[in-house]
């Protein structure tokens, strides 16, 4: 099973302020997917990532699929409190199962 | 469409008791669903793959005595945590994923149950 390596594992910042997370791993992704969970909640998809070197917007949010797919990255521009949550990279795995990175738990600050 | 119903949403038992949760697809047949486990501040662990008319495939670590998963039909998986400990409380989540539609949408994960074990 891949391991995968998420960073920071806390973030706190104020709102309107910039951010990014990371999700690594030593191992070669056929595909990564962001999720979001909020407290109490399942997690819900965001974007799925293919290609290596691939970028996807989704509003303020950006995410990046490494050139050599081991890593990616999302960024947060102008950070609003309604971004708060926890953020998950997850290895499909080829449709077999889902595996998730330790996640990002971010707050943002009004 | 890929609605994941999961209930209860909380649930308090006493200790030596059991408890069962159900996750059920509601707009899709789904073969295959997943039970994880999540700790306070922590992300998700994956425990079993539940296949409809076998076994469910545990990962390594998880009591297969401990947490029962039933797939008996293609809408409805169970998950029952036998004689609960007050170190079994934690946040159960179910997924599953629509095999009509393609790996790129995702799983959908059912909201989660709490279980308190007093």
């Amino acid at each position: 099973t891949q391991l995968l390596e998420q960073s920071p594992q806390f973030l706190s910042i104020q709102e309107g302020e910039n951010l990014t997370v990371y999700c690594n791993s030593s191992s070669v992704f056929s595909s990564l997917q962001w999720y979001r969970q909020e407290p109490g909640e399942g997690p819900v998809l965001l974007v799925t990532v293919v290609t290596g070197g691939e970028v996807k917007k989704l509003k303020r949010l950006t995410f990046q699929f490494g050139d050599a797919r081991k890593d990616s990255s999302l960024h947060i521009t102008a950070a609003q409190p309604g971004d708060t949550g926890l953020y998950l990279c997850a290895d499909p795995q080829g449709a077999q199962k889902l595996v998730f990175g330790q996640g990002t738990r971010l707050t943002i600050n009004p | 469409g890929a609605v994941v119903s999961q209930h209860p949403s909380r649930v308090i038992c006493k200790s030596g008791t059991s408890v069962k949760i159900e996750c059920r697809s509601l707009d899709f047949q789904a073969t295959t669903m997943f039970w994880y486990r999540q700790f306070p501040k922590k992300s998700l662990m994956l425990m079993a793959t539940s296949n409809e008319g076998s076994k469910a495939t545990y990962e390594q670590g998880v009591e297969k005595d401990k947490f029962l998963i039933n797939h008996a039909s293609l809408t409805l998986s169970t998950l029952t945590v036998t004689s609960a400990h007050p170190e079994d409380s934690s946040f159960y989540i179910c997924s599953a994923r629509d095999p009509g539609r393609r790996t790129g949408k995702g799983y959908t994960f059912g909201s989660g149950t709490r279980l308190t074990v007093v």
